[in-house]
């Protein structure tokens, strides 16, 4: 069945450090592929979606690319800030439903 | 803007107790769901709906029940609860039939503990 693998469980950075966080799928055709956040004490919320290979999803300073080639949407941010502290979710939709990677939480050190 | 409403926010009962959580929402989405968070895992799908009196079986429905009675409210049983399934439990909604590409609302969770 389709699935969505993120490697990093934790992620943890120094402010304005690079951030990437690796997001690959498996699934057929061209399913739509979304990044959520996720701050402590509220549920998960949109950061953005791509549907074709080669779109650029991004938001607040995050970005994705839709690789068709090596299935992959990696989330990526120039430069973060204390305030990124969360967790964040790749997802693929399949038929009527999300399918969501495991997450990775994303440490900001002080 | 909508919001979405889950309660209670923690729900504390026995092992073998049916246990109920509800949701309310009034983006006036079509489809409503409910979603199980285990720590360090993502989140896995029990139940959806997309219209009044529709109920569709997610991947973990075993040992839940739902329940969509109007649009604006979907509940979710645990009929009943054993210490291995203490999780969050995240409501959510859409505005089309299924999310073929439309954003999932998500309320802010209710905990499940079980004693």
């Amino acid at each position: 069945g389709d699935s969505v693998t993120q490697t990093e469980g934790q992620v943890a950075l120094s402010e304005e450090d690079f951030l990437t966080i690796h997001c690959n799928y498996s699934a057929s055709g061209y399913p739509t592929l979304f990044w959520y956040v996720q701050y402590p004490g509220e549920g998960p919320q949109l950061l953005f979606r791509a549907s074709r290979d080669k779109e650029k999803g991004s938001s607040r300073g995050f970005e994705a690319t839709y690789d068709k080639g090596t299935t992959s949407f990696h989330l990526r941010k120039a430069s973060v800030q204390e305030s990124d502290s969360a967790v964040y979710y790749c997802a693929l939709k399949s038929n009527y439903q999300l399918i969501w990677g495991s997450g990775t939480k994303l440490i900001i050190k002080p | 803007g909508g919001i979405i409403t889950q309660t209670p926010k923690f729900l504390i009962g026995q092992e073998g107790q049916k246990l109920t959580l509800k949701c309310q929402q009034n983006f006036n989405h079509d489809t409503m769901y409910w979603y199980r968070q285990d720590s360090g895992k993502g989140l896995r799908l029990i139940y959806y709906s997309i219209t009044e009196n529709d109920l569709q079986k997610g991947d973990l429905s075993e040992g839940y029940d739902a329940s969509r009675e109007k649009k604006s409210s979907f509940s979710l049983t645990v009929t009943s609860a054993q210490k291995n399934e203490m999780a969050v439990f995240l409501c959510a909604s859409s505005l089309d039939r299924g999310p073929s590409g439309n954003t999932l609302y998500f309320g802010e969770g209710s905990r499940l503990i079980v004693v």
